[in-house]
């Protein structure tokens, strides 16, 4: 397609719930991101990925995240017993290699409402 | 990454050219400034960057000091749209896995 495309755009879950947020990046684009953003906050890095490999996870708040990239492409991240501080939106962004890493494209969004 | 300092809040009126300025006092010889946007319930949005000459786009112009410790965007003829928190990051441009840290930004409210 031709932008990011993230999904669901809106999850609410009860507490202890697990979640699983979609990223579709734009075709070709190699580094893909995941970022976590709080009510009036900038975005806070999470992780990062290159093709399929998962370079930078320094960002993930606890062991009750995980993200993968197993094809190179699409990004699942997912939040296992999910808390309330969990809250926000978590933005995916992708970005092609060498001089054009910095341009990121983000998607719209998947806002958690953890209850 | 060097750290940048952008003011909380702007207001400009619409039509009239809106000027929001970063300090960058310890950036590096091969560090670009880049600038990002975010509009209410979307994701950031890349405006444009630059090294050390200004730069123009079709959205926004970057005039960054001949000492590089400060820029400023600016968008020539603001419209309501334009309305948005905007980001000055300091980075490395041929990093790949270049975590933007992205700050506070600036509020820019453009009015009527």
């Amino acid at each position: 397609g031709a932008g990011v495309s993230q999904s669901p755009r809106y999850k609410v879950a009860k507490r202890g719930q697990d979640v699983a947020l979609r990223c579709d990046p734009i075709s070709g684009h190699v580094s893909l991101f995941w970022y976590q953003q709080a009510l009036g906050q900038g975005p806070e890095f999470l992780t990062y990925f290159q093709n399929e490999a998962q370079l930078d996870k320094s960002g993930l708040p606890s062991d009750r995240f995980f993200a993968e990239r197993p094809e190179g492409s699409v990004s699942t991240l997912k939040i296992q017993r999910t808390q309330q501080e969990d809250s926000a939106v978590y933005l995916c962004a992708s970005s092609l290699a060498g001089v054009g890493a910095n341009v990121l494209t983000f998607g719209a969004g998947s806002r958690l409402t953890v209850l | 990454d060097a750290k940048t300092t952008q003011p909380t809040s702007m207001d400009c009126a619409e039509g009239r050219a809106a000027n929001l300025p970063c300090n960058h006092s310890t950036i590096s010889g091969n560090e670009y400034v880049y600038w990002y946007r975010q509009i209410h319930s979307q994701g950031p949005q890349y405006i444009i960057h630059g090294l050390k000459n200004n730069e123009t786009n079709e959205m926004a112009s970057l005039i960054i000091t001949e000492d590089r410790k400060s820029s400023t965007l600016i968008l020539p003829h603001a419209t309501l749209r334009d309305t948005a928190v905007y980001y000055c990051i300091v980075r490395v441009a041929e990093t790949s896995g270049s975590r933007l840290t992205f700050g506070e930004g600036t509020q820019l409210t453009v009015n009527p």
